[in-house]
């Protein structure tokens, strides 16, 4: 079975743009998380939809928004690029909602903002 | 608060010692989870608690649950070089599938 995969690979963007990051989970799960992992930190925590509605909020601007889809993959919007954006974003996803759940990370995306 | 402290930040070993990292929480924890993520990689997962004084052994990692729901620890035996990496603890939220995530230990081993 395919992984969590996600695109693009890497991104660079200037600040002020906008960027859209995709997920796709692995095949039957349906809860989709976000989160954004600078260097030498751990993965924080963004955004999670299941069964395409919002079921978590991070603490995080209204800058970054998130969307799941009717097959389950998911978008990550981040408006107004700032410096302080630039990390790696990971999709996880899981088979259900609740935290007892395994979650099965993507490779992410780097994204650089200068 | 809501955070889980991780330590120690680094640790360096020669081939064949032995590892641990702790994790330390305020409040008592519905669950634990670890990951390990390589240079380069993504978090991968290894193991959950979730009982009180809970041990789970995986070949020459041991996971620990304290008997208090508020600490846990990974303990590698005679490390190897495949060992490298971040190890990260993380603690689930009650109602949603949110993790929060300690700073990780980031172990390196000497051949």
């Amino acid at each position: 079975d395919a992984g969590v995969t996600q695109s693009p690979t890497h991104l660079i963007k200037t600040r002020g743009q906008q960027v859209t990051l995709r997920c796709s989970p692995i095949s039957g799960h349906k809860s989709v998380s976000w989160y954004q992992q600078v260097l030498g930190q751990g993965p924080q925590f963004i955004f999670q939809y299941y069964e395409k509605e919002e079921r978590g909020r991070g603490n995080f601007p209204d800058r970054f928004s998130a969307r799941q889809f009717p097959n389950y993959s998911s978008e990550l919007n981040v408006n107004a690029l700032l410096l302080g954006d630039s990390a790696l974003y990971l999709c996880a996803s899981s088979r259900d909602w609740d935290s007892y759940n395994e979650q099965f990370f993507g490779p992410g995306t780097r994204l650089t903002v200068l | 608060g809501q955070q889980v402290m991780q330590i120690p930040q680094y640790q360096h070993v020669q081939e064949g010692e032995d590892f641990t990292t702790y994790c330390n929480s305020s409040t008592t924890l519905s669950n634990i989870q670890w990951y390990k993520q390589r240079p380069g990689g993504h978090p991968v997962f290894l193991i959950q608690l979730v009982k009180s004084g809970e041990v789970k052994k995986q070949k020459r990692l041991t996971f620990q649950f304290g008997e208090a729901k508020k600490n846990s620890s990974l303990h590698i035996t005679a490390t190897q070089t495949t060992d490298v990496g971040t190890y990260f603890c993380s603690k689930g939220s009650s109602n949603t599938g949110k993790l929060i995530f300690g700073q990780g230990t980031t172990l390196q081993v000497k051949p």
